[in-house]
């Protein structure tokens, strides 16, 4: 069964330094999410990409963030200068169509920034 | 405003039945969401209403009301395995289908 798939599965990085979070959406999906979880908090929508451009993203989503979908299969998320605060699960996620309401999350990747 | 709303914490008995509410505020709707979530782990998907009335899935129920702004989640024949955080998602209006969350539901189930 295809899934959705990120690396890596823990990162743990200072504060003030660069970390890109990737992600591997189920082939032929079109819609790609990037959500949050700050431990013990609720699940944070960021953004929204398709069709190689970003469709929504939320206040959260700074000039400290950016998406990218450099080839055909990898979404990435970059925090260019990560704060203490930005310490959370990173969950992406895809859907298949328009149509589709369905969101298939990756496994998450821990953040932790000191 | 956005607003969903879930209880914090519930407790059960293996064997028994547990249903979990949901009431939700938003801008707009395209349906709802019941994802269950282990501690640091993805959300998984257990259930998907759009239009009112009850959707049956195995040991799984969700029910939706539009009118109300109200879902729940029925878990039957609860198994140990049950325990975890069960997060109710809407759909928010619009094309993009984001996700607004409320906070989930702890449940523990005891033997």
């Amino acid at each position: 069964e295809p899934e959705v798939t990120q690396t890596p599965s823990h990162q743990v990085t200072q504060m003030g330094q660069e970390v890109i979070l990737r992600c591997v959406p189920i082939s032929n999906h079109l819609y790609f999410y990037w959500y949050r979880q700050i431990l013990g908090q609720k699940v944070e929508f960021l953004v929204s990409f398709y069709n190689n451009e970003i469709s929504e993203k939320s206040e959260i989503f700074d000039d400290q963030f950016s998406v990218e979908r450099p080839d055909g299969s990898n979404f990435t998320l970059k925090i260019r200068s990560t704060k203490l605060e930005d310490s959370a699960m990173y969950f992406c996620a895809s859907r298949g169509t328009f149509l589709n309401n369905e969101q298939f999350f990756g496994p998450g990747t821990r953040l932790t920034v000191l | 405003g956005q607003n969903i709303d879930q209880p914090t914490e519930m407790t059960a008995t293996e064997g028994a039945i547990v249903q979990i509410n949901c009431t939700y505020q938003t801008s707009g709707f395209n349906g709802l969401f019941w994802y269950q979530q282990h501690a640091g782990e993805a959300p998984t998907f257990l259930s998907y209403n759009v239009l009112d009335g009850l959707e049956e899935k195995g040991r799984f129920s969700s029910f939706l009301s539009r009118s109300k702004g109200y879902s729940y989640l029925l878990l039957k024949e609860l198994q140990m395995k049950d325990s975890a955080s069960y997060l109710c998602a809407v759909i928010n209006a619009g094309n993009n289908r984001k996700l607004i969350w409320g906070l989930g539901t702890s449940l523990g189930v005891n033997p």
